[in-house]
């Protein structure tokens, strides 16, 4: 059973490009979270899906940011004309469904983003 | 809203010695605790978590005790062995809840020193 997978674990993009970040949750997790960690700092929620759901974007930036979790496939985080600031380490999470145990977030690798 | 504080933010101790890193948590309904550790440049791996309905849970060297009146948390390493150097951040939350969301500290660098 492969881990949460991630890619890709590096990216590098111009000022104004977008970034299109991707993440796999481990096989039988229908919860994905996506959180931000900005160098030697925490990790900060960005936002909570289901599949084909946003349960919570409290985190997200209102603007320039949008997730989502397709029937199939894996789930995208997308970041419009990225900014320098948008420069961080972007970690997903996947946990199982509610109801019967399985409470425990696995993280992927990450992506790290470079704004250059 | 939901918010989870995590002292201290930095510890240094002698090989051997003990750790101890405290969390206090603000949405009452929490109920799952999770402890990481992040390593450098690498992801946040699950080493202990706590339900709301226990009030400590050890494996081996690593502990965790919950004080649900106060609110609380903490996690005690034993005989810590310089590759427990890492960061570690406790976690919290409301399993089964409207949302669901794992809040996290501000994490404790800890430096153990051989």
């Amino acid at each position: 059973n492969a881990g949460v997978m991630q890619n890709p674990r590096h990216l590098v993009r111009r000022r104004g490009q977008e970034a299109r970040l991707r993440c796999s949750p481990m096989k039988g997790h229908s919860h994905v979270y996506w959180y931000r960690q900005l160098p030697e700092e925490g990790l900060k929620f960005m936002v909570y899906l289901q599949k084909e759901n946003i349960i919570d974007e409290s985190g997200m930036p209102k603007e320039r940011f949008s997730a989502e979790f397709p029937k199939e496939g894996p789930s995208i985080l997308r970041i419009q004309q990225v900014v320098r600031g948008d420069s961080a380490a972007y970690f997903c999470a996947s946990s199982r469904t509610t109801g019967g145990g399985g409470t425990e977030a696995f993280f992927g690798q990450g992506t790290r983003l470079t704004v250059v | 809203g939901e918010n989870v504080e995590q002292h201290p933010s930095t510890l240094s101790v002698q090989e051997g010695d003990s750790a101890v890193i405290k969390c206090t948590y603000s949405d009452s309904a929490s109920n799952y605790f999770p402890w990481y550790k992040q390593e450098l440049g690498k992801r946040p791996q699950l080493i202990i978590d706590i339900r709301s309905n226990v009030g400590e849970k050890k494996d081996q060297r690593i502990a965790v005790t919950l004080n649900k009146t106060a609110k609380h948390f903490s996690l005690h390493i034993t005989e810590t062995q310089p590759e427990d150097s890492a960061v570690y951040f406790c976690a919290a939350r409301n399993y089964g809840g409207a949302t669901n969301k794992l809040i996290f500290g501000t994490g404790t660098l800890l430096a153990v020193q051989p």
